[in-house]
């Protein structure tokens, strides 16, 4: 059975930093590419990131780049978000999210169960 | 940046009606288009992808079509269980969903 399990979320001040991390089971997690999508409290889904199975390619939307970086350890079958400056509108569950079969393209068959981020003062 | 528009906002509905969710996208995307069901709490979880194609375990009640820039998910006739929100996502450029369509009980 596929597993994602998001950690590392909390509460942040304004300007601060947070790792996330994703630890991944029961698929080749070395054969996806891998996302991170959030979810504003009450409010829709937004794409974050994304990399490709061994890391050479990472695209972000474009509010969160310079600020977040994605990497992944195909070793420790983990993926991760190290978000720096963050902002009172980084508040979100954060999901790790894989593509549903390899290089299927950016939609998501399998999702973890999210990290809430609360960034305040 | 492509965007995707979903209407309508919310949808009130009652159990056995038939239900159709509008996404239309800035530009053409082709086929890439995703559909996802969201519970209050949980995880989205995918319904169909590439516009029209069910995703394995769920329910043949729902469908998906369209292609270019307007894509339609209905469901044939609503069950107790469908009372959601619904996104749709564009992959053509990896990637952008909808705001949302929230079914709600009539």
């Amino acid at each position: 059975e596929v597993q994602l399990v998001e950690s590392g979320g909390g509460l942040v001040q304004p300007g601060g930093s947070l790792r996330l991390s994703c630890a991944a089971s029961g698929f080749s997690f070395s054969n996806y590419w891998m996302s991170w999508v959030r979810q504003a409290p009450g409010k829709g889904l937004e794409w974050v990131a994304n990399i490709k199975q061994d890391g050479s390619e990472k695209y972000y939307v474009d509010s969160v780049k310079g600020r977040f970086t994605i990497s992944r350890d195909n070793a420790k079958n983990s993926l991760y978000l190290q978000m720096d400056s963050l902002r009172a509108e980084d508040t979100a569950v954060y999901y790790c999210a894989g593509e549903s079969a390899i290089n299927s393209g950016c939609y998501y068959g399998y999702w973890g169960q999210g990290t809430l981020v609360t960034v305040s003062s | 940046d492509i965007q995707m528009t979903q209407s309508p906002s919310t949808l009130s509905a009652s159990v056995g009606d038939r239900v159709t969710i509008t996404c239309r996208a800035s530009q053409s995307i082709s086929s890439w288009l995703a559909w996802y069901q969201q519970k209050p709490g949980k995880a989205p979880k995918l319904l169909i992808y590439r516009a029209s194609s069910l995703e394995s375990g769920v329910p043949s009640r729902f469908s998906g079509s369209g292609s270019g820039t307007e894509f339609t998910l209905t469901i044939s006739s609503l069950q107790p269980d469908d009372f959601a929100t619904y996104y749709c996502q564009q992959y053509n450029s990896c990637s952008t969903f909808g705001q949302g369509t929230k079914v709600e009980i009539k």
